[in-house]
């Protein structure tokens, strides 16, 4: 079976800190993506990351896949109470379209 | 990307009884999943649906207890079928697009009594 290990699975700061959820497998992904769900809603995609080493951007949150194509982390940059929710990771394999899902990250950023 | 929605949102339903969820889509797709999520926690695929052939089911669940329906390329249902308050839980359904990236919609929040 097919693994991907989040961590932490649940994190509470204060506004302004700094924070980076982990996902770690011993499987080789072709691509990796990161999703943001809010209460009472999907997961909405922040970012699909591809290649090794690849680092993409989107305002304080900064993603990146390993270099062996098997982890990947989230680091948020002084965070906001509207970065609050559950950061789900999750993992694609070649072989169909299914995707592995890390176990969630609940993020509490409070004012 | 697509836009995807549910009906209904959510439901209390009573033992035994079952529970269509419909999944509209504002554009054609080929893949369509359906996921079954507790509050908090991470998603547990339930079955893949593609337009043209038999969902296919993963291991814990079986088509007599959520038949699943993909008459065309906008539009899926799931069943949830003899419900127990173990099937209490959040449903969502999503479209694979752009190969391997995900789109989710609303979810449907069942609660069985």
């Amino acid at each position: 079976t097919q693994l991907l290990e989040q961590s932490p699975q649940f994190l509470s700061i204060q506004e302004g800190e700094n924070l980076t959820v982990y996902c770690n497998s011993s499987s080789v992904f072709s691509s990796l993506q990161w999703y943001r769900q809010e209460p009472g809603e999907g997961p909405v995609l922040l970012v699909t990351v591809v290649t090794g080493g690849e680092v993409k951007k989107l305002k304080r949150l900064t993603f990146q896949f390993g270099d062996a194509r098997k982890d990947s982390s989230l680091h948020i940059t002084a965070a906001q109470p509207g970065d609050t929710g559950l950061y789900l990771c999750a993992g694609a394999r070649h072989s169909n379209y299914q995707l592995i899902w890390g176990a969630g990250t609940k993020l509490i950023i409070k004012p | 990307s697509a836009v995807i929605s549910q009906k209904p949102s959510r439901d209390i339903c009573q033992r035994g009884t079952s529970l269509t969820i419909q999944c509209q889509v504002d554009s054609q797709v080929t893949m369509m999943f359906w996921y079954r999520q507790q509050p908090g926690q991470s998603l547990t695929l339930i079955a893949t649906a593609n337009q043209g052939s038999e969902a296919t089911y993963e291991s814990g669940f079986v088509i007599d207890k959520f038949p699943i329906s993909r008459p065309n390329l906008t539009f899926s249902t799931l069943t949830v079928s003899n419900m127990s308050p173990e099937d209490s839980s959040i449903y969502l359904c999503s479209v694979g697009v752009l190969g391997y990236e995900q789109y989710f919609g609303p979810g449907t929040r069942l609660t069985v009594t």
